[in-house]
């Protein structure tokens, strides 16, 4: 089974309008953490934002938010007032803290994410 | 970005040739780890270590080897090129919880 499930190859939102990526994910594990990078077409990856398991607010980080819906094991990002400069690919990760040694870091297969004018 | 040093950039390797890329850390993290992304796809781990000295296979390690002898290096050998290793690399960290960090990533072109 997917351990992390990103249903949207791609989307399209209109400059200054928000957007939502949608990320589920599937782990037995109570204690973890989830990520979001974006990769531009430069192909570096760029830390967005974390949420971890415990936490009881949804994570903020300027215009990206994380929707944490933890019974439904879901943890969309949503980028508000879209910007051309946010066109790029999503990633979404996880982190699962006691399942072995090994704390890594298992990735969805990405959301690209085209701004337009 | 902050604190992860890969090298090279790019590199095109001939079939069967051997090559070692490089992944340097000045963070003082145990946790480092390889991936690799080929086109239009999610990363792959390949390989990661908890600390120097140890290291495990990840989901995709055939084909490849890596050694820890210090808490800053985490090499990744590839001992005969194929053409399915043609992808990009990257090497990542992990330290407190929420801090997770790639390298700039290697682009490898086997021919």
């Amino acid at each position: 089974a997917q351990k992390i499930t990103q249903t949207q190859p791609g989307m399209f939102v209109q400059e200054k309008e928000a957007v939502t990526l949608d990320c589920t994910y599937d782990t037995s594990d109570q204690s973890y953490g989830l990520f979001w990078y974006k990769q531009p077409s430069s192909g570096e990856m760029i830390f967005l934002i974390y949420q971890g398991s415990y936490d009881e607010q949804n994570a903020t980080e300027g215009r990206y938010s994380l929707n944490f819906q933890k019974a439904r094991k879901s943890a969309n990002l949503v980028i508000s007032a879209s910007q051309l400069g946010d066109s790029a690919m999503y990633f979404c990760a996880m982190r699962e803290f006691y399942t072995g040694t090994a704390s890594k870091l298992t990735f969805g297969t990405g959301t690209r994410l085209q701004v337009t004018l | 970005n902050a604190g992860v040093t890969q090298t090279p950039k790019f590199r095109i390797l001939k079939i069967g040739q051997s090559m070692t890329l490089q992944c340097t850390q000045d963070m003082n993290h145990n946790y480092m780890y390889w991936y690799r992304q080929d086109p239009g796809m999610g990363l792959k781990l390949i390989y990661y270590s908890v600390g120097a000295g140890i290291t495990d296979k990840g989901e995709v390690p055939n084909g490849y080897n890596v050694s820890r002898s210090t808490t800053e290096d985490f090499p990744l050998r590839l001992e005969l090129a194929a053409p399915s290793q043609t992808s990009v690399y990257f090497c990542a960290i992990v330290g407190s919880n929420t801090e997770a960090f790639f390298g700039q990533g290697t682009r490898l072109t086997v021919v």
